[in-house]
């Protein structure tokens, strides 16, 4: 089955830019969605298909994928942007995959 | 704008089957619009896809979780339903459903907690 690695944590300073990863075998070859999960509430779709972002998204969210890993990459980072990250693709196999998750902590 | 809500007993007996119930508003889940999933995340973990299901019926699933799961829409009531059975306390989670394409979820719910307890 497919397996994606993220790192449990990632700490930025506030102005600063975080980049989270996504690690798989071979992912540039698949789509690679992120999700932003706040405490207590449900995932939001935040970049999907590597690199697009959803309406009302802010542009301080981008994506990009290449060869084994694939890279969230949030900039001027808030205070606000404190939350859990998932990447998440389809394999043909495995069907939906999720990440493990990363815990982003704005310092 | 497409709403979820997700309904269910709250607190479900090991080896019983699970029900939950997702109403879709705003939309119908017959339109073709989306594909609908459902998803868990037990407490403190991640996010696990356990399967979808489209307009014309066909279903897919996590194949960890085939033999035990269905999922099934009623176009009449507007609302999804997510059958699991024999559940464990390993089926304790929030449980959301979602809207989206094959592949990535655009719209969920603000998901029900399932306790399996004796």
């Amino acid at each position: 089955s497919y397996a994606l690695t993220q790192p449990p944590s990632v700490s930025v300073a506030p102005g600063k830019t975080a980049r989270i990863t996504c690690g798989g075998n071979n992912i540039g070859s698949k789509g690679v969605h992120w999700y932003q999960q706040k405490p207590g509430q449900a995932p939001v779709l935040v970049v999907h298909d590597d690199s697009d972002r959803p309406s009302g998204i802010p542009e301080r969210f981008s994506g990009s994928n290449s060869e084994n890993t694939a890279t969230l990459t949030i900039s001027r980072v808030e205070a606000g942007d404190e939350a859990d990250y998932y990447c998440q693709v389809w394999d043909r196999s495995s069907d939906v995959v999720f990440g493990g998750g990363t815990k982003l902590t704005v310092l | 704008q497409v709403q979820l809500q997700e309904s269910g007993p709250g607190l479900v007996k090991p080896s019983q089957t699970l029900s939950l119930t997702c109403t879709v508003s705003g939309g119908s889940i017959s339109s073709g619009s989306y594909y609908w999933s459902w998803i868990r995340q037990p407490a403190g973990k991640g996010l696990e896809w356990l399967g979808r299901i489209y307009t014309t019926g066909n279903t897919n699933y996590n194949p960890s979780l085939k033999s035990r799961v269905t999922i099934s829409g009623d176009t009449s009531k507007n609302q999804l339903s997510l059958r699991l059975t024999s559940v464990t306390a390993a089926d304790t989670a929030v449980y959301y459903c979602a809207g989206g394409s094959w592949y990535a979820f655009e719209i969920w719910g603000q998901g029900t907690m399932l306790t399996v307890s004796s």
